[in-house]
């Protein structure tokens, strides 16, 4: 059974710093990864998409990696803003025939000005 | 384009009462998924519909729970005889296709269920 897990669960940074989070799942053998960030009371915005053939993904500030063979993801936020500050949910693909989408718990980021 | 869409996005309930969810797709998707998140926790898988039909259904409790995605209309998620439990946020999510190397899940707002 996949299990996907993000360390830490909260954060709080100054604005401009570069911080990363992380995602770990069990099994290996995955599709692919997504992050997401989730604004309080809103839906979920995908950032970034990164199949299982990939590396890594980047968009803008954002840049996520993949290393499959050790289970884990990592999303870099380079010169953090606090319209930066919401939670960051990683979900994990288990197979092209699986259309579930397993989730972490999240990170609750909070950019401080 | 309109985003994907749900209402209501709060609903509250007495124990014992109906809670009846509603989910618009995004203009062309024909792939629907419910994610339930309960208070503190990350989202949990509950069902995948396609038009007319429960494609895969593994995350659904097996009572009081069902979900349908009419040929015509919204998908709806039905929850009977609620209890306190059932009090979290649901999402919908919706998707052109139901395979593919970038299929992305596109989230709707949620609907936040209360149960008294």
């Amino acid at each position: 059974k996949q299990e996907v897990t993000q360390i830490p669960a909260a954060l709080s940074v100054p604005e401009g710093e570069n911080l990363v989070l992380n995602c770990s799942f069990t099994d290996s053998a995955i599709y692919n990864l997504q992050w997401f960030r989730q604004d309080p009371g809103k839906g979920l915005t995908s950032l970034l998409l990164i199949q299982s053939s990939q590396r890594e993904q980047t968009s803008g500030r954002l840049n996520a990696s993949l290393d499959k063979s050790s289970g884990r993801s990592t999303l870099y936020i380079a010169a953090s803003q606090p319209g930066d500050s919401a939670t960051y949910l990683c979900a994990v693909r288990p197979s092209q025939g699986a259309q579930k989408l397993v989730f972490g718990q999240g990170t609750r980021l909070t950019i401080n000005p | 384009n309109a985003g994907v869409m749900q209402n209501p996005r709060h609903l509250v309930r007495r124990r014992g009462q109906e809670a009846r969810l509603r989910c618009s797709p995004m203009k062309g998707h024909s792939h629907v998924y419910w994610y339930r998140q309960l208070p503190e926790e990350g989202l949990k898988f509950m069902v995948y519909l396609q038009k007319e039909n429960i494609i895969d259904e593994s995350g659904m409790p097996k009572e009081r729970f069902s979900a349908e995605f009419p040929k015509e209309g919204p998908s709806i998620l039905r929850i009977q005889q609620v209890v306190r439990g059932d009090s979290a946020a649901y999402f919908c999510a919706s998707s052109p296709l139901g395979t593919g190397g970038t299929d992305t899940q596109y989230f709707g707002p949620g609907t936040r269920l209360t149960v008294l």
